[in-house]
């Protein structure tokens, strides 16, 4: 079955430093989307894309949908503690609305 | 405010016993899912609806059951044929576009079994 694979698994940074992770499937999506989740609480949507090379922000964070439409990448830049969580990606399975969702990759700020 | 709820947060139960799971949307979405996530593990699916009335198996269904009575509201109860119930718990909704259906989450409901 199809697999999102996300990398890094785990990642370790200083405050104030910039972060990417990427995201790749095996077959062509049409949409990427990406979560965020805090330890015991639901995933959060932070950016949703529609378009292959599309560039969207939403604050410090931005993503992007690849140009083979199978990869996707998230940047935040000038991390913060809070930016503490596990970020997931998506991408639709099938014709209907069900998505597929990565592993994850868990950040963790230091101070 | 629009939104998802679940509840309980936390939820314990004994080794043998049935447990239902609330969640309800106040988005008008047609489409409502239920998700299992364990340690280090992505999200599975377990159950989904896309209307009143309907619902379909994920990939995870045995042990679960779901019913769809109301737009509103998608329940998950969790079966004592489920051999390994202990897990974090995610109710989801979207619309069933084609465009524009990325998934919204609740809460989340921690259960435990004892």
């Amino acid at each position: 079955g199809q697999q999102l694979n996300q990398s890094p698994q785990s990642m370790f940074i200083q405050e104030g430093e910039d972060v990417s992770m990427n995201c790749t499937s095996s077959s062509i999506f049409n949409t990427w989307l990406w979560y965020k989740q805090d330890p015991g609480e639901g995933p959060v949507l932070l950016i949703a894309l529609y378009k292959a090379g599309e560039l969207t922000s939403n604050g410090r964070l931005t993503a992007q949908f690849g140009i083979t439409r199978k990869d996707s990448f998230l940047n935040i830049s000038a991390s913060i503690p809070s930016d503490v969580g596990i970020y997931f990606c998506a991408g639709p399975r099938g014709t209907g609305n069900q998505f597929y969702f990565g592993t994850g990759t868990s950040l963790t700020v230091i101070p | 405010d629009g939104g998802i709820t679940q509840s309980p947060k936390y939820l314990f139960r004994k080794e043998g016993q049935n447990v239902t799971l609330s969640c309800e949307q106040n988005l008008n979405h047609d489409a409502m899912y239920w998700y299992r996530q364990d340690p280090g593990q992505g999200l599975r699916l377990i159950y989904y609806s896309q209307i009143v009335n309907d619902f379909q198996k994920g990939d995870i269904a045995e042990g679960y059951s779901v019913s769809r009575e109301k737009k509103e509201s998608f329940p998950l109860t969790v079966t004592s044929a489920q051999k390994n119930p202990t897990a974090f718990y995610l109710c989801a909704s979207s619309r069933t576009s084609l465009l524009n259906n990325e998934q919204f989450f609740g809460p989340g409901t921690r259960l435990t079994v004892l």
